[in-house]
C-alpha cells in the first residue's frame, strides 16, 4: 500500500522554466491537495480538488495550475518558475472532508535559480 | 485574519518525562483540530483528530485537549522517548465557508536520553 506518491523528489529549475509535479494516491480518496512548506511558516494550501475533474484555488494559487483528470492523480504545474517558488511541495489526500486526517506524500524539494 | 500559533522555540525534555505542546488560534471557529508529526525530509503523518464537542482524546501515549473557549489545544506525550523527537504540527479545519485545513508552523521536540 503506497499511499501518496510524489515525483520527482528533487528538482532544480532556472527562472522562467516550466515543470509539472505529479501526485498519485491509491486509497480511492476523493479529496486531494497541494501545499507548500517554507521555513518558519505553516503548510500553505495552493490548490485542491474535491473530485475527479474539479479543482479550486487555495490560499496561494498565483503562479500555479493544477489538473485532476483521473481520481488517483493530481498534477501541479509551474508555467514560468520564479525564485519565490523555491519551496518544499507536499501533496495530500483525504476520503472526504477534513474531518479525517490527511495522508501526505514525502514531498518535492524545488529550487528555482 | 485566521492565525495558528505554535511555539517556534524547540522544546527539550528528558526521556521519560511528559512533553506538552501548545496550539493557539485566533479568528477561527474550527469544527475539528488535528495533530501531525513531521520528521526531517518527510511529509507530515496524521496522529489525532479531536472535534469541537470533545474535550479530550487519547491514543496510546498521546493525549490531546481542545478548549474552544480559550481557543487552545494541548498535545501531551507521556513517557517520552528519543524516538518521539520530531516536529509536531497543529491543524484546524471545518470553519464556516470551507473545509480546508490550515496548519501551524510546528514545534520541534527533542527528547534526550
Amino acid at each position: 500500500n503506497a499511499g501518496v506518491t510524489q515525483t520527482p523528489k528533487f528538482r532544480v529549475l532556472k527562472t522562467g522554466q516550466s515543470m509539472t509535479l505529479l501526485c498519485a494516491q491509491d486509497m480511492n480518496h476523493e479529496y486531494m491537495y497541494w501545499y507548500r512548506q517554507d521555513p518558519g511558516m505553516g503548510l500553505r494550501l495552493i490548490h485542491y480538488s474535491v473530485g475527479e475533474g474539479t479543482t479550486a484555488k487555495g490560499e496561494v494559487p498565483d503562479g500555479y495550475n493544477v489538473s485532476r483528470l483521473k481520481k488517483q492523480n493530481f498534477l501541479l504545474g509551474l508555467e514560468s518558475a520564479a525564485p519565490s517558488q523555491t519551496s518544499v511541495y507536499f501533496c495530500a489526500s483525504s476520503p472526504s472532508t477534513g474531518n479525517y486526517g490527511y495522508t501526505f506524500g514525502s514531498g518535492t524539494r524545488l529550487t528555482v535559480v | 485574519s485566521q492565525k495558528i500559533e505554535q511555539n517556534s522555540e524547540a522544546l527539550n525534555i528528558q526521556e521519560g518525562k511528559t512533553a506538552t505542546l501548545t496550539c493557539n488560534y485566533t479568528n477561527y471557529s474550527p469544527a475539528y483540530l488535528q495533530w501531525y508529526r513531521q520528521d526531517p525530509g518527510r511529509g507530515p503523518v496524521f496522529l489525532l483528530l479531536i472535534r469541537e464537542n470533545e474535550k479530550e482524546k487519547r491514543k496510546e501515549r498521546l493525549k490531546v485537549t481542545f478548549d474552544t473557549t480559550l481557543k487552545q489545544s494541548l498535545f501531551h506525550i507521556t513517557a517520552s522517548q528519543p524516538a518521539d523527537s520530531a516536529t509536531y504540527l497543529c491543524a484546524l479545519g471545518g470553519d464556516t465557508g470551507g473545509f480546508k485545513t490550515i496548519f501551524g508552523a510546528g514545534t520541534r521536540l527533542f527528547v534526550k536520553a
